[in-house]
């Protein structure tokens, strides 16, 4: 799987709108970029994935880069129950085999 | 209605025992995966089924036996339990496909080795 880079930590306050980077810059054409957030004491939850094309869901938007080697996961107004930590995630084409690579993710903290 | 059900939530053995995690997903879904996070908070797969059959083993020692006796069901069975075997231990399930589908976590079992 392509590796990705998050910054370690963000911080934000309360009702503002967060952008969560993500560097992906050895992506194959046909990797899903997807993000997961994992709050304290729970397991992971999925937020979002995008081949292309920006998405919105009613958590968040992805916001991709025209060459695919970037994308942004927006928040558009954190709340307190937003802070997390979040994982950016390649995902090939690889059928049955599809497991998640984790890697350190971004610590979000929302402050009043 | 729980997506990923994982029983139990707490285990607490000794060394040397022999313990087993339940899994259950109400999804539907035909593929089920177990991960491990460690006390690094770094998340990891270890195993994953697709119709009862495994498909990942990602190096895991042979004390770890997976089994899933049907598509709903995942089991993970530990023999000989070690301290470095203490963990978390998260089930997933998910819809087989070409990179872009989810896949849904139970809250996880919180293993400690005394």
């Amino acid at each position: 799987d392509a590796k990705t880079t998050q910054p370690n930590s963000m911080e934000s306050n309360e009702e503002e709108p967060v952008h969560l980077p993500c560097n992906h810059s050895t992506i194959s054409g046909t990797d899903y970029i997807h993000w997961y957030r994992q709050l304290p004491s729970q397991g992971p939850e999925y937020v979002i994935h995008g081949l292309t094309s920006n998405v919105n869901n009613r958590m968040a938007s992805l916001a991709i880069a025209e060459d695919r080697k970037s994308s942004t996961l927006i928040l558009h107004r954190a709340t307190l129950r937003d802070a997390a930590v979040y994982y950016c995630i390649l995902r090939g084409p690889t059928g049955t085999a599809s497991k998640l690579t984790f890697g350190t993710g971004t610590r979000l903290q929302v402050t009043l | 209605d729980t997506a990923v059900s994982q029983t139990p939530k707490y285990l607490v053995t000794q060394m040397g025992n022999d313990k087993s995690i339940k899994c259950e997903q109400n999804l539907g879904h035909d593929t089920m995966y177990w991960y491990k996070q460690d006390s690094k908070k770094f998340l990891k797969i270890m195993f994953s089924y697709n119709n009862k059959e495994l498909i990942i083993n990602e190096t895991v020692p042979n004390r770890f036996s997976p089994k899933s006796p049907d598509k709903a069901h995942l089991n993970l069975h530990i023999n000989s339990l070690e301290l470095g075997d203490s963990a978390v231990y998260f089930c997933a399930s998910s819809q087989a496909g070409q990179g872009n589908q989810p896949q849904h976590f139970g809250d996880g079992t919180r293993l400690s080795i005394l």
